[in-house]
């Protein structure tokens, strides 16, 4: 078991709400990112953040943000939710140890269903 | 940004047989090449990855190849058994800031 956890499970909001999901990262571990996995698909990384501030993004709008705490867990905060947005929301940390250091660990993903 | 494409889409073997899964990546700066593993209704299992300092890595019977000149990477599993089938997608970043993800191959391994 990795460690990162994710709340809720599973989430059923409709078109035009807001969501918000939470992640615990490993303990040790300063870097979070956010992905959105759509059935039959690889993980879309969102973005990152590294102690408390965004560390790069992906191609998702603005209605996509997030945070980061002092004990790095994290939220990932939609606006406006269209029907695209169903899928798995995956978090995943890392702890940067080095240039080339700094394997990632998913945690088990909330599922969002927007109707 | 990076763009990774990953082959095949899906690959049957018998047991016992080897499984290679191909990727390319456009970025020629990615210095990181993780390889995970999800089998269905869980979490991305990191299995083997490769930094850009290196050619090739083992790990028992998983072993990843790294071409730099040629913008590829491949994951090799080797007497493949059962439990071995899964999905699973290649992925490419720059110092760990961003990663890329391949579109997946979803493995079955025939007993």
């Amino acid at each position: 078991e990795t460690g990162v956890t994710q709340s809720p499970t599973h989430l059923i909001k409709t078109r035009g709400q807001q969501v918000t999901l939470r992640c615990s990262s490993q303990s040790g571990h300063n870097t979070v990112s956010w992905y959105q996995q759509a059935l039959g698909q690889g993980p879309q990384f969102i973005f990152q953040y590294y102690r408390e501030e965004e560390n790069g993004r992906g191609n998702f709008p603005p209605r996509f943000s997030g945070l980061q705490f002092p004990n790095y867990s994290s939220e990932l905060n939609v606006n406006a939710l269209e029907l695209d947005d169903s899928a798995l929301y995956l978090c995943a940390s890392s702890f940067k140890r080095g240039p080339l250091d700094y394997e990632q660990y998913f945690g088990p993903g909330t599922r969002l269903t927007v109707t | 940004g990076e763009n990774v494409e990953q082959h095949p889409s899906t690959l049957s073997v018998q047991e016992g047989d080897s499984a290679v899964i191909k990727c390319t990546y456009s970025d020629s700066a990615s210095n990181y090449f993780p390889w995970y593993k999800q089998e269905l209704g869980k979490r991305p299992q990191l299995i083997i990855d490769i930094r850009s300092n290196v050619g090739e890595k083992k790990d028992q019977r998983i072993a990843v190849t790294l071409n730099k000149t040629a913008k590829h990477f491949s994951l090799h599993i080797t007497e493949t058994q059962p439990e071995d089938s899964a999905v699973y997608f290649c992925a490419a970043s720059l110092t760990g800031n961003q990663f890329y993800f391949g579109t997946g191959t979803s493995l079955t391994v025939i007993p």
